[in-house]
């Protein structure tokens, strides 16, 4: 089935530690998308690629990077300048804008809780 | 910037009422406007969307929403509600061209409580 898969669903991370997110989908999609969410905070965008080899920052991109080497692929690195890193994650992506709406399909998350 | 209020936390609601989900929001030029559904520890799963034409727009699970130009609102409505509707639900708004496309905001969400 088409669709996005996250993984790990759930990691756990000491201070310090850099860690990495793994989102990949089979939908075809151009642009995809990382989300933060946080408990009544509704969801902040990082960072977001409308193309393969190329992204942008987003609403809070600090002490977070991605890459886009590949169409399906879209990794998110956590890393030790991140403050506070504890949070559901959420990869999403969707058609470009302008071909459709852009409605996004999202993953089902992973959740970092640094120890 | 773009921007989605939704103004109640939370709603509770009877099984068997209608249930109304608010949302109001604020974009340069014409918007595409979209409601989520999150159940505890999911991804958001896609329930409708406005993108021109008919006010009343229908999508998943017996859902409609309401586009309202005027008050710049696109409220989530369903006749008859049921227990398992119970979950977060969100609202969020992009514009339909121009800087920021690519942005879909969100509002920060509504719990939606149905009682049996």
């Amino acid at each position: 089935d088409g669709g996005i898969t996250q993984s790990p669903k759930y990691l756990f991370r000491k201070e310090g530690q850099n860690v990495t997110l793994s989102c990949e989908q089979n939908l075809n999609h151009d642009a995809m998308y990382w989300y933060r969410q946080d408990p009544g905070q509704g969801l902040r965008l990082i960072y977001y690629s409308q193309i393969v080899n190329d992204f942008q920052k987003g609403d809070i991109a600090e002490g977070y990077s991605v890459s886009r080497e590949k169409k399906e692929s879209f990794p998110l690195t956590v890393t030790s300048a991140q403050k506070n890193p504890t949070a559901f994650y959420l990869c999403a992506s969707s058609l470009t804008p302008g071909t459709g709406a852009g409605e996004l399909f999202f993953g089902e998350g992973s959740r970092l809780t640094v120890l | 910037a773009q921007s989605v209020a939704q103004p109640e936390d939370q709603v509770n609601v009877a099984e068997g009422n209608p249930l109304t989900v608010k949302c109001t929001y604020s974009v340069s030029g014409n918007p595409y406007l979209f409601w989520y559904v999150q159940y505890p520890n999911r991804g958001l799963q896609f329930l409708l969307k406005y993108i021109t034409g008919d006010n009343l727009v229908k999508g998943s699970y017996g859902f409609e929403a309401e586009f309202n130009k005027s008050q710049t609102s696109f409220h989530l409505k369903k006749p008859s509600a049921l227990v398992s509707d119970s979950a977060l639900y969100f609202c969020a708004v992009r514009p339909f061209s121009g800087a920021g496309s690519y942005q879909l905001t969100f509002g920060k969400g509504t719990k939606l409580s149905v009682i049996p």
